[in-house]
């Protein structure tokens, strides 16, 4: 069965610096996307990244990059240049390609503090 | 532009009553999806649309009907609510046939089920 996990419940970082948070999945298929999501304290979902499995290029938007490792079936999130605003929870998920329904499973979240 | 609209924001219900959390989207998307999010767990699906007139089941299906009379939107009822079903539940819509898109979220509903 295909599974995420964040290994971190809680991280702190300083304010400027750079910090990574860490997801590793599970699947048997070769087609897959991996996306990140960001919560913040007033609860919406906010998307960040994305990469699909057969990208050669990390994906980066802005501060944020993802840490794609195929063959350890990591997606591993770098925010550079931390800001207080970058407190929130963040939430590694999947999306499996070879389903009837857009079908994304979310790992259980990572809490990032931002400190000044 | 709105994107996804949920009411209410938060609710508190006694068990055994009937409620409907209302998801409504102004983007014609095609796919929409029902999560519920519960503490250390992220966020499971419920229910899916991939269009109106036809409705799926996710992973944690029981307790919960949907159904999906236009595009626009995709309500989602619990016959009769029991405390495990406290929790807060996004509403969320895709553009169907782009595998690269992400899923747009809604604000949520805080459920709080005595």
């Amino acid at each position: 069965a295909q599974k995420i996990t964040q290994t971190q419940p809680g991280m702190f970082v300083q304010e400027k610096e750079a910090v990574t948070l860490d997801c590793t999945y599970d699947t048997s298929d070769q087609s897959y996307g991996l996306f990140w999501y960001k919560q913040p304290s007033s609860g919406e979902m906010i998307f960040l990244i994305y990469q699909g499995s057969y990208d050669e290029q990390n994906a980066t938007e802005g501060r944020y990059s993802l840490n794609f490792q195929k063959a350890r079936k990591s997606a591993n999130l770098v925010i550079s240049a931390s800001q207080l605003g970058d407190s929130a929870m963040y939430f590694c998920a999947m999306r499996e390609e070879k389903t009837s329904y857009d079908k994304v499973i979310f790992g259980p979240g990572t809490s990032l503090s931002v400190i000044p | 532009i709105a994107g996804i609209t949920q009411a209410p924001t938060s609710q508190i219900l006694a068990a055994g009553r009937r409620m409907t959390l209302r998801c409504t989207q102004d983007m014609r998307h095609n796919a929409m999806y029902w999560y519920r999010q519960d503490l250390g767990l992220g966020l499971r699906l419920i229910h899916y649309s991939n269009t109106a007139g036809t409705t799926g089941k996710g992973e944690v299906p029981d307790g919960y009907s949907v159904s999906r009379a236009n595009t626009d939107d995709f309500p989602l009822t619990l016959a009769s609510a029991v405390p495990s079903q406290t929790s807060v539940y996004f509403c969320a819509s895709k553009p169907s046939g782009s595998s690269l898109s992400e899923q747009y979220f809604g604000p949520g509903t805080r459920l709080t089920v005595t």
